[in-house]
């Protein structure tokens, strides 16, 4: 099955813990992003990457950290710096810099803090 | 700062009517604009628009890039209760890397 796989689903957080959300994927493409997505709101950038070993600040970096060890890697590390963590997250991919394709995301992973 | 706009960010019309989404982008190095529908989860794409003035069309949806005005428009007419989501516009710049901007979304709701 090709695509994008986000894991878990569904996390719960207890207040003070980090916790790490999952991306995978499988279309070998290059560049990968991290969204927040906020009750009625849009998609607000966390960290994007562009190849393996870099990756770049968003607009809501704080509180939040990134690896990109493997192309098809991009996990999410949600620090108990981060205030407010309770959201919607999205990973995308798309492909290479030198064509205009389209982002493709996973299904997303629902972080609660209890 | 790279920003995107998107109005109006409701609107609630009966089925059959015509809509017309807005979208205004300020970024460097703009590269392509984007539209997605969300639905419950992950965003499905709907069109990239790279040219002005080009329509791309498909089914009942269509839309089109103004890049002198930086401005985007996505029209649906004939609307169903399907078409009721969050409909999305980003826009991609490169300067080294990638990056995908959103704006925050139009939730559109269509009543029968």
């Amino acid at each position: 099955d090709g695509g994008i796989t986000q894991s878990p689903k569904y996390l719960f957080r207890k207040e003070g813990q980090n916790v790490t959300l999952s991306c995978e994927q499988n279309l070998n493409h290059d560049a990968m992003y991290w969204y927040r997505q906020d009750p009625g709101q849009g998609l607000r950038l966390i960290y994007y990457s562009q190849i393996v070993n870099d990756f770049q600040k968003g607009d809501i970096a704080e509180g939040y950290s990134v690896s990109r060890e493997k192309k098809e890697s991009f996990p999410l590390t949600v620090t108990s710096a981060q205030k407010n963590p309770t959201a919607f997250y999205l990973c995308a991919v798309s492909g290479p810099s030198k064509r205009n394709t389209e982002a493709f995301f996973g299904q997303g992973t629902r972080l609660t803090v209890v | 700062e790279d920003k995107v706009v998107q109005s109006p960010l409701s609107l609630v019309v009966h089925e059959g009517d015509t809509v017309t989404l807005n979208c205004s982008y300020e970024v460097t190095n703009f590269r392509s604009l984007l539209w997605y529908k969300q639905e419950k989860k992950a965003p499905t794409f709907l069109f990239m628009l790279t040219s002005s003035g080009i329509e791309k069309k498909s089914g009942r949806l269509s839309s089109i890039l103004d890049k002198k005005e930086l401005f985007s428009i996505l029209n649906i007419t004939a609307t169903q209760t399907g078409d009721s989501a969050v409909y999305l516009c980003a826009a991609m710049t490169i300067q080294g890397a990638q990056k995908l901007v959103f704006g925050q979304g139009t939730r559109l709701t269509i009543n029968p």
